[in-house]
């Protein structure tokens, strides 16, 4: 298995404009989560989901930010309008919902807004 | 107050030394407790987890430890190498009563630069 896939790697946008992040669980795993990481505040969860629900949104920050996994194998988080407070790696890591067991996490996108 | 909190913020040693990093957490129950490498630019590795009722674990050079009772956790690493070098994160997961869906209290994490 590639692991947990996200994309972009590196996004650059301006202020006021909507993006899109993307993720690839691990296949069979059923649980999906997606953090955003800064200097100041480390990592933070902002929403996770099981089997495709979304279980918890309260680390969504605000209205701006939306995330959906239409099916196992895809979710996405958005933003929109992006400020440039929302600039920092966001990373998405699945598990196989157990919590003894091991989440893998993405190789991060760096999202910048100016 | 941050549930997971972990010393030191930074480390810096040189090449072959041993070194121990730290976690106290308040997180209570809790269910597993974990320690995360994050290199420059990555996603964050999974080194060890333990359960509430274990109190070590190793993976090659490192060596977990968990106090259940003082609520302490102790990375240690030993005759570090340079690619080492790296955030270690401390992160627990509480127990809400069945399944958590693994919901991670992550610590702001130790700044480790080794030295050759």
């Amino acid at each position: 298995d590639a692991g947990v896939i996200q994309s972009p790697r590196h996004e650059v946008t301006e202020m006021g404009q909507e993006v899109t992040l993307r993720c690839k669980p691990i296949s069979g795993h059923n649980s999906l989560f997606w953090y955003r990481q800064t200097m100041m505040r480390g990592l933070e969860l902002l929403i996770y989901f099981n089997n495709n629900v979304p279980i918890d949104d309260s680390g969504m920050p605000e209205d701006r930010f939306s995330a959906k996994m239409p099916n196992a194998s895809f979710s996405t988080l958005k933003i929109q309008p992006s400020e440039p407070r929302d600039s920092a790696v966001y990373f998405c890591a699945s598990s196989d919902g157990t919590d003894n067991t091991e989440a893998f996490f993405g190789q991060g996108t760096r999202l910048t807004v100016v | 107050k941050n549930q997971v909190e972990q010393s030191p913020q930074s480390l810096i040693i040189l090449e072959g030394k041993n070194c121990t990093l730290q976690c106290n957490y308040t997180v209570s129950p809790f269910s597993n407790l974990r320690w995360y490498k994050q290199d420059t630019g990555r996603g964050p590795v999974s080194l060890t987890i333990m359960t509430f009722s274990e109190n070590t674990k190793s993976n090659g050079r490192y060596t977990a430890t968990l106090d259940a009772d003082t609520k302490q956790s102790s990375l240690h690493i030993t005759a570090s190498q340079l690619s080492d070098s790296a955030s270690y994160i401390c992160v627990v997961t509480p127990n809400a009563g069945g399944t958590s869906y693994g919901k991670l209290t992550f610590g702001q994490g130790t700044i480790l630069t080794v030295h050759p």
